[in-house]
């Protein structure tokens, strides 16, 4: 079955950076694009970028451009949402999602990382 | 960025209730629509992808219709696990969703 592994929560200091990983198992992992979406407390959702797995290419929201960076490793399935310059403003849950080319619709979802700001 | 307003914001009705949600597009986005299910402490749940194809899975009292800039989703009669936040997603230029919808037991 299809599954979306995320790394563990996590805290940082401001102006720290956050590496959150998502390992997929279940499917061809080069076959689908990882997005990432965050989701403040209390809040709704905010897409951040996506990578293809397969040609490694990426699409960012304006918002994060200067301060997200996506990679991946195919031989272990896994993709990676780095955010720097962090904030109190980006404590949130950060969720990866996988979605077909063809569709972009979101069918497979991670659990969830929770990133908490804090000094 | 195009903008999806999304009404109501929260909505409390009963079980076996019709309910209608409803989200605007600030631009034409033809049919590129998506919608969600969240539940606390869960990954949201895609229902209705393309404006109107159910999800394989999701029980058929979900529907989603509309196109252009206006789109609902429908759910025809209210279950228990129902009750949670739904939300829509525009796919056509970039992603966005709308602020959500929370639906509460009356």
């Amino acid at each position: 079955q299809v599954q979306l592994e995320q790394s563990g929560a996590d805290v940082k200091k401001p102006g720290a950076s956050v590496k959150v990983s998502c390992q997929a198992s279940g499917y061809t992992f080069t076959g689908y694009y990882i997005h990432w979406v965050r989701q403040a407390p209390g809040q709704g959702l905010e897409w951040m970028a996506w990578i293809s797995p397969n040609s490694g290419g990426t699409s960012y929201a304006q918002k994060f451009q200067d301060r997200v960076t996506l990679t991946r490793d195919t031989s272990i399935s896994t993709a990676y949402m780095e955010l720097n310059s962090l904030t109190s403003d980006d404590t949130a849950v950060y969720f990866c999602a996988r979605a077909a080319a063809s569709t972009w619709y979101f069918d497979f979802w991670g659990q969830g990382t929770l990133v908490t700001v804090s000094s | 960025d195009i903008q999806m307003t999304q009404s109501p914001s929260s909505l409390s009705a009963s079980v076996g209730d019709r309910v209608t949600i409803t989200c605007r597009a600030s631009a034409d986005i033809v049919r590129y629509v998506n919608w969600y299910q969240q539940k606390p402490g869960e990954a949201p749940k895609v229902l209705i992808y393309a404006a109107s194809t159910l999800q394989s899975g999701v029980p058929s009292r979900f529907s989603g219709s509309g196109s252009g800039t206006d789109f609902t989703l429908t759910i025809s009669s209210l279950q228990p696990e129902d009750f949670a936040t739904y939300f829509c997603q525009q796919t056509y230029r970039t992603y966005t969703f709308g602020q959500g919808t929370k639906l509460v037991i009356k």
